[in-house]
């Protein structure tokens, strides 16, 4: 029944390796976001699609790119992740512009060691 | 821009009490407005949401919030909780007339205890 999911649950990866976090959807919409939330913050967005559109958030480094190839897939690549970068990264949907409800995958919680 | 502000980032109640958390929006255009809840390392779910129309929304597990415009408000309020509604509360906005950016306010952990 999951609809938005999110692999893997949990990513330690080294500091400064790549790392690649992934997301899918069952409902076919249109738009996917990704957050980024740190501990006891509120989420914050990142980037997102509409369709194959991307939209860039003004603050987001550099260092976060991501890659939408169709409808069903969207992944988070960090280049050169640093120890700021832990945190737990949330992939979201909506059916298109103007619908208001978005459905959120479990969450990436990522380690930088 | 608009904005959201949860002013309790803690919010300690004994089971079967009432309890309501609180939500102030900043919007120069009309918003619709949403509560959401996360459990540890858990995706958000979304709890309510106020589009239009009535001003008291009720959602899922008993919760209920309701907009008032003249005060820029959407408290959430259950009547009695449970042990199983301690989690974070994340209330937030969204611009009416396109876009989908939604943005959240800092959150408010509910600890419910015996």
């Amino acid at each position: 029944d999951a609809m938005v999911i999110q692999n893997p649950r949990y990513q330690v990866t080294q500091f400064g390796k790549p790392v690649t976090l992934s997301c899918s959807q069952t409902l076919n919409h249109n738009v996917m976001y990704w957050y980024q939330q740190k501990s006891s913050q509120a989420p914050k967005l990142l980037f997102h699609y509409y369709d194959k559109d991307f939209n860039n958030e003004a603050d987001t480094p550099d260092n976060f790119q991501s890659r939408r190839p169709n409808t069903s897939f969207c992944f988070l690549d960090i280049r050169s992740p640093g120890l700021g970068d832990a945190a737990m990264y949330l992939c979201a949907t909506v059916l298109d512009r103007g619908n208001t409800e978005a459905f959120f995958g479990q969450g990436t919680r990522l380690t930088v060691v | 821009a608009q904005s959201v502000t949860q002013l309790d980032s803690q919010v300690p109640v004994f089971e079967e009490a009432p309890v309501e958390l609180r939500c102030n929006y900043s919007s120069s255009v009309s918003v619709y407005l949403f509560w959401y809840v996360q459990y540890p390392n858990q995706g958000l779910q979304l709890l309510l949401k106020y589009l239009s129309g009535s001003t008291l929304v009720k959602g899922i597990n008993g919760f209920e919030a309701e907009f008032n415009k003249s005060q820029t408000s959407f408290h959430l309020r259950k009547p009695s909780v449970h042990i199983s509604d301690t989690a974070e509360y994340f209330c937030a906005v969204r611009v009416t007339g396109g876009g989908n950016k939604l943005t959240f306010g800092t959150g408010t952990q509910l600890k419910v205890e015996l």
